[in-house]
């Protein structure tokens, strides 16, 4: 399987403190991306890193993306209650039979408690 | 507004009945896909299609059926649906990455959760 991984499965801090999460993928990729879900509800793009790129930031996003480790971690900082989700990432390997498919991890489930 | 919109948002069926899900993105988007979601298992995907008249299988196709004869639409069918098709469905469409390097960020649906008795 191509599927991203994410760990851990499960996260829970305060208001206020940092969340990290990894993503761990098997395969080369063009680009690794993060989406978020609420409870129920379609995933939501967060950020896109490519494969040539190390970090990336976007509000209180930093994505890192390491390709000799075939890893990727996702930073929010200043965590607030409404960043309670699971969190997802997805790669993208752009190649061959694959062209255009994107492999998303089981997630992340993220609580912040007020 | 950019959107995905899928019809309907939940759906009760019984075991045999065939039902479609549509799914229409007004991005003009080539790459459309049907995922399905459960618990513990995140997001498979079971049919995509990169262009109108072209579509292929995911990870897990048995028992669907889609159609692409517009590029807006690509509706997921059921033809006779059975309680392990139980779950929660996602369309998404993207730009197809082809050459150019484009970036294939996915818009979701907001999902149809279908129960099958």
């Amino acid at each position: 399987s191509q599927q991203g991984e994410e760990d851990p499965q499960a996260l829970s801090i305060q208001e206020g403190e940092n969340a990290t999460m990894n993503c761990s993928y098997k395969t080369s990729i063009n680009n690794l991306q993060w989406y978020r879900q609420n409870s129920g509800r379609g995933l939501v793009h967060l950020i896109l890193i490519r494969s040539n790129e190390r970090e990336k930031h976007s509000g209180r996003l930093r994505v890192t993306l390491d390709t000799s480790k075939k890893s990727s971690s996702l930073l929010i900082t200043a965590s607030r209650a409404a960043d309670t989700a699971s969190y997802f990432c997805a790669t993208d390997t752009a190649r061959g039979s694959t062209l255009g498919r994107l492999y998303f991890g089981r997630g992340t489930q993220l609580t912040v408690w007020p | 507004e950019a959107q995905v919109t899928q019809n309907p948002r939940y759906l009760i069926t019984v075991t045999g009945k065939k039902l479609t899900v549509t799914c229409s993105q007004n991005m003009n988007h080539e790459y459309m896909s049907w995922y399905r979601q459960d618990p513990g298992l995140g997001l498979r995907q079971i049919y995509y299609s990169m262009n109108v008249e072209v579509t292929d299988k995911g990870d897990v196709p048995e028992g669907y059926k889609v159609s692409r004869k517009e590029k807006r639409n690509f509706p997921l069918i059921l033809e006779s649906p059975s309680p392990n098709q139980t779950s929660l469905y996602f369309c998404a469409s993207s730009l197809f990455p082809g050459t150019g390097g484009l970036d294939t960020e996915a818009f979701f649906g907001q999902g149809t959760r279908l129960t099958v008795v």
